[in-house]
C-alpha cells in the first residue's frame, strides 16, 4: 500500500512552458485535492474532485486544470507556466465523498517542489 | 470564508517543557478544525481533529487541542516537548466544502 505518491519530486521550468502534475493514490479514496504551499502563507487548495469525472475550483484555481478520469488518479495540469507558480505542490486524497468540508483525515502525498523561471 | 490565524511564526521551547501553538479561527458555520504536522521533506500527517463531539481532543504523540467557542481558538499543547517534536505545524478550518490552512508555527526544540 503506497498511499499517496506523486511524480516527479522536483522539476525546473522556463516561463511558457506546460507540464503535468502527477499525484495517484492506491486506498481507494474518493476524494483527491491539489494544494499549495507557499513561505508565509500555509497551504492553499488549487482543485479537488470528489469522484471520477467530478472536479471543483478550491481557492487558487487560475493556471491549473484537472481531470479525473478514473478513481487512482487526479493530475495537474499547467498549461503556460509563470514564476508566480514555482512553489510546493501537495496531493492528498481522503475516503469521503463529502469534500473540503468533510471531517475526514486527508492523507498527503510527499510533495512536488516546482521553480519556474 | 472561514479563516485561521497562528500567532507566532517560530515558537522555540526548551527540552521536555511545555509546548504551545496558538491557533484561532474564523467561521460563518460551526466548524471542523484540524492540526497537521509536516516534518522536512514530507508532506502533512494528521495530528488531530475537532468535529464537534468532546471540545478536549487527543491526538497522536501526546497532543492535545482544546476548542473554546467563545475564543473562537484551537491550541495545541503538549506539556513535555521531545526533540523529535520539531517541526512545522499548521492549524485548518473545514467549512462549507472548502479548507483553509494557517500559515504555520515552526517549532524549534533545544536540548
Amino acid at each position: 500500500n503506497a498511499g499517496v505518491t506523486q511524480t516527479p519530486k522536483f522539476q525546473v521550468l522556463k516561463t511558457g512552458q506546460s507540464m503535468t502534475l502527477q499525484c495517484a493514490q492506491d486506498m481507494n479514496h474518493e476524494y483527491m485535492s491539489w494544494y499549495r504551499q507557499d513561505p508565509g502563507m500555509g497551504l492553499r487548495l488549487i482543485h479537488y474532485s470528489v469522484g471520477a469525472g467530478i472536479t471543483d475550483q478550491g481557492e487558487v484555481p487560475n493556471g491549473y486544470n484537472v481531470s479525473r478520469s478514473t478513481t487512482e488518479d487526479f493530475p495537474l495540469r499547467l498549461l503556460s507556466a509563470a514564476p508566480s507558480q514555482t512553489s510546493v505542490y501537495f496531493c492528498a486524497s481522503s475516503p469521503t465523498l463529502a469534500g473540503p468540508e468533510s471531517t475526514d483525515t486527508q492523507y498527503f502525498g510527499p510533495g512536488t517542489r516546482l521553480t519556474v523561471l | 470564508a472561514q479563516s485561521v490565524t497562528q500567532l507566532g511564526s517560530h515558537v522555540s521551547v526548551s527540552e521536555g517543557a511545555l509546548v504551545l501553538l496558538r491557533c484561532n479561527y474564523s467561521s460563518s458555520v460551526p466548524p471542523y478544525l484540524f492540526w497537521y504536522v509536516q516534518y522536512p521533506n514530507q508532506g502533512l500527517q494528521l495530528l488531530l481533529k475537532y468535529t464537534s463531539a468532546a471540545t478536549l481532543v487527543k491526538g497522536i504523540n501526546g497532543f492535545e487541542a482544546e476548542f473554546k467557542k467563545s475564543e473562537t481558538s484551537f491550541h495545541l499543547t503538549k506539556p513535555s516537548a521531545h526533540m523529535s517534536d520539531a517541526a512545522e505545524y499548521f492549524c485548518a478550518v473545514s467549512a462549507r466544502r472548502d479548507m483553509r490552512f494557517g500559515a504555520g508555527t515552526r517549532l524549534t526544540v533545544k536540548p
